[in-house]
């Protein structure tokens, strides 16, 4: 399997844009997360899908972020209007539900690096 | 709530020595508990994990972990540091709403 996939894997962007992030979670799994990671604030849960159905966005900083799961197999996270607090590494995970924590072992994609000029 | 502190932001050790991260834990619900790596420039990478059962928990890389409910801790090791282990290493805890609670981490160095 080629693991979760992201991309673009950097994106540098001016203040005021709109950045779509997207993420292919691993074939199979049915919870997929996004995380922001930062030096200030460590690694943020934003948002997180069961069976591509929203079940907890109390993370999602602002009305500005939004996320999606068309399908199973694709994600999108957008920020309109990106700001320059917005700079960040965005993580993609997915993990497949079962027993005994087999839900929380989650695999992480290599990340999306955002820059907002 | 559940909550998760790891005691030291930055760890040196030698190549060849012990290592030891530590981990504390808050949680009101028997806890299920991971150890994350992460590689410069890549993603998280689960080490190991405890759910029930033996509390010493054997992971990738050569790297355990030991469940200490009386002392609330969940702190990492390995024998012998390789080069190959410099990185940062996160402890988590999961919520009682499904969520994993990521410690601030701690990056290790190995010097030669």
């Amino acid at each position: 399997d080629a693991g979760v996939i992201q991309s673009p894997r950097h994106e540098v962007t001016e203040m005021g844009q709109e950045v779509t992030l997207r993420c292919k979670p691993i074939s199979g799994h049915d919870y997929l997360f996004w995380y922001r990671q930062t030096m200030m604030r460590g690694l943020e849960l934003l948002i997180y899908f069961n069976n591509n159905v929203p079940i907890d966005d109390s993370g999602m900083p602002e009305d500005r972020f939004s996320a999606k799961m068309p399908n199973a197999s694709f994600s999108t996270l957008k920020i309109q209007p990106s700001e320059p607090r917005d700079s960040a590494v965005y993580f993609c995970a997915s993990s497949l539900s079962g027993t005994s924590g087999g839900r929380y072992e989650q695999y992480f994609g290599p990340g999306t690096r955002l820059t907002v000029t | 709530a559940q909550s998760v502190t790891q005691l030291g932001s930055h760890v040196s050790v030698s190549e060849g020595a012990l290592v030891l991260l530590r981990c504390n834990y808050s949680s009101s619900v028997p806890p299920y508990l991971f150890w994350y790596v992460q590689y410069p420039n890549q993603g998280l990478q689960l080490l190991l994990k405890y759910t029930t059962g033996a509390t010493l928990v054997k992971g990738i890389n050569g790297f355990e972990a030991e469940f200490k409910k009386s002392e609330t801790s969940f702190h990492l090791t390995k024998p012998s540091a390789h080069m190959s282990d410099a990185a940062e290493y996160f402890c988590a805890v999961l919520s009682n709403t499904g969520k994993l609670i990521f410690g601030q981490g701690t990056t290790l160095q190995v010097k030669p």
